[in-house]
């Protein structure tokens, strides 16, 4: 079974751009999160999907937004881009009562 | 949420186990105790969990203690593919909001 795949790998954009982030998650699993790793900050959680719906939202500011499609992927989006946003972000899938599967991450480098 | 406190980082040699530890004072009833590993350019892989009991898999053991303040993961022969950020983490529901500390930073010497 493929594990959860994110796309790109990395990317660099510049600041005042926006960014869209994918992620397809194990097949069958309906439940995808978001997380942001920074070495400041450490782990972060962003949101979560659930069947198209968001579930759960963590603290960042509205620049910071996902969706999540009938297939179960789900995109991030981060508009109008700060140096501070430069980290890697995580995509996790998991079907109930099951461990969190994390993607390698797509590393963003905001110049 | 409760917080987790492990040390910033340890040191163990090659086939020898192990003992990676975890406080939890402030957990709740509900709290399942989480332990996941990140090794270099990856990202976080799940390990073990628990809420009361011991546990154990094929990659490690989880140690709870009878008050459940405390936890400790145990590799019982640590390898060089075992160097890695280890957390502990609660978490609380069924949803997927794991609130991560800072970790713990494992080293293994050959």
């Amino acid at each position: 079974k493929a594990g959860v795949t994110q796309t790109p790998r990395y990317l660099i954009k510049t600041r005042g751009q926006q960014v869209t982030l994918s992620c397809s998650p194990i097949s069958g699993h309906r439940s995808v999160s978001w997380y942001q790793q920074t070495p400041g900050q450490g782990l972060q959680f962003l949101f979560e999907y659930f069947s198209e719906t968001q579930r759960n939202k963590g603290n960042f500011p509205g620049r910071f937004s996902g969706r999540q499609f009938s297939n179960s992927r789900s995109e991030m989006n981060v508009s109008t881009l700060e140096l501070g946003d430069s980290a890697l972000y995580l995509c996790a899938s998991r079907i109930p009562d099951s461990p969190l599967h994390f993607g390698n991450g797509t590393r963003l480098t905001v110049t | 949420d409760a917080k987790t406190t492990q040390p910033n980082s340890m040191e163990s040699n090659e086939e020898e186990p192990v003992h990676l530890p975890c406080n939890h004072s402030t957990i709740s009833g509900t709290d399942y105790i989480h332990w996941y590993r990140q090794l270099p350019s990856q990202g976080p892989e799940y390990v073990i969990h628990g809420l009361t009991s011991n546990v154990n898999n094929r990659m490690a053991s989880l140690a709870i203690a009878e008050d459940r303040k405390s936890s400790t993961l145990i590799l019982h022969r640590a390898t060089l593919r075992d160097a890695a950020v280890y957390y502990c983490i609660l978490r609380r529901n069924a949803g997927n909001m794991l609130t991560f500390g800072g970790g713990t930073r494992l080293m293994v010497k050959p």
